[in-house]
């Protein structure tokens, strides 16, 4: 198994453009997760799907931020307009149950942002 | 909700050391995590507790399950450059969405 893949692994863009992280979760795993990584607030979890449904947006910053996941195999994490301070490392997770079952959750290798 | 308080936040000691790190919570959990995060990667589960008490080790790694289901303890023994990276704590109760700690930093002198 390859593994949560995310692409891409560095993205550096200019203030007021859009910007979209993807995520191939493992197959079979029915719960995702996007988190959000900064040194001042750590991991931040932003939204997690199950069964490709969205049940929990509250982490979301603002509107500026926005995900889909339209089949169980892809989501994605959108951030229009992206601002400098959403620069981050950006991770994305997935897991048999809501709850990560035996063993957890397993991250991907993540997206460091840099809007400059 | 349930919160974490991991410590201490960062350490930073000489290769050869025993290293010692704690999670506690404000309420109980089923199921205690520990993940390692290596510098430009995402968290790898290290260890995984299932009951109160529980001892486990996985090499120089050893992590236990407070009797009290509030607190656990993670030890790293004989520590080697490779060691660095942040360490996480997870707590996870009644199938609910985990709950991670702040992390604690770890840095190795050679």
């Amino acid at each position: 198994d390859a593994g949560v893949i995310q692409s891409p692994r560095h993205e550096v863009t200019e203030m007021g453009q859009e910007v979209t992280l993807r995520c191939k979760p493992i197959s079979g795993h029915n719960s995702l997760f996007w988190y959000r990584q900064t040194m001042m607030r750590g991991l931040e979890l932003l939204i997690y799907f199950n069964n490709n449904v969205p049940i929990d947006d509250s982490g979301m910053p603002e509107d500026r931020f926005s995900a889909k996941m339209p089949n169980a195999s892809f989501s994605t994490l959108k951030i229009q307009p992206s601002e400098p301070r959403d620069s981050a490392v950006y991770f994305c997770a997935s897991s048999s149950k809501q709850g990560g079952g035996a063993y957890g959750y397993t991250f991907g290798s993540g997206t460091r942002l840099t809007v400059v | 909700g349930q919160q974490l308080n991991q410590s201490p936040q960062s350490m930073f000691i000489q290769e050869g050391e025993d290293v010692s790190m704690n999670c506690t919570s404000s309420s109980i959990f089923n199921t205690w995590l520990w993940y390692k995060q290596d510098p430009g990667e995402g968290p790898v589960l290290l260890i995984a507790l299932y009951k109160a008490g529980e001892l486990t080790s996985n090499g120089r790694l050893t992590a236990q399950f407070g009797i009290t289901r509030k607190d656990s303890f993670l030890n790293i023994s004989a520590s080697i450059p490779s060691d660095v990276g942040i360490y996480f704590c997870a707590g996870q109760y009644a199938g609910n969405m985990l709950t991670f700690g702040g992390g604690t930093r770890l840095m190795v002198k050679p």
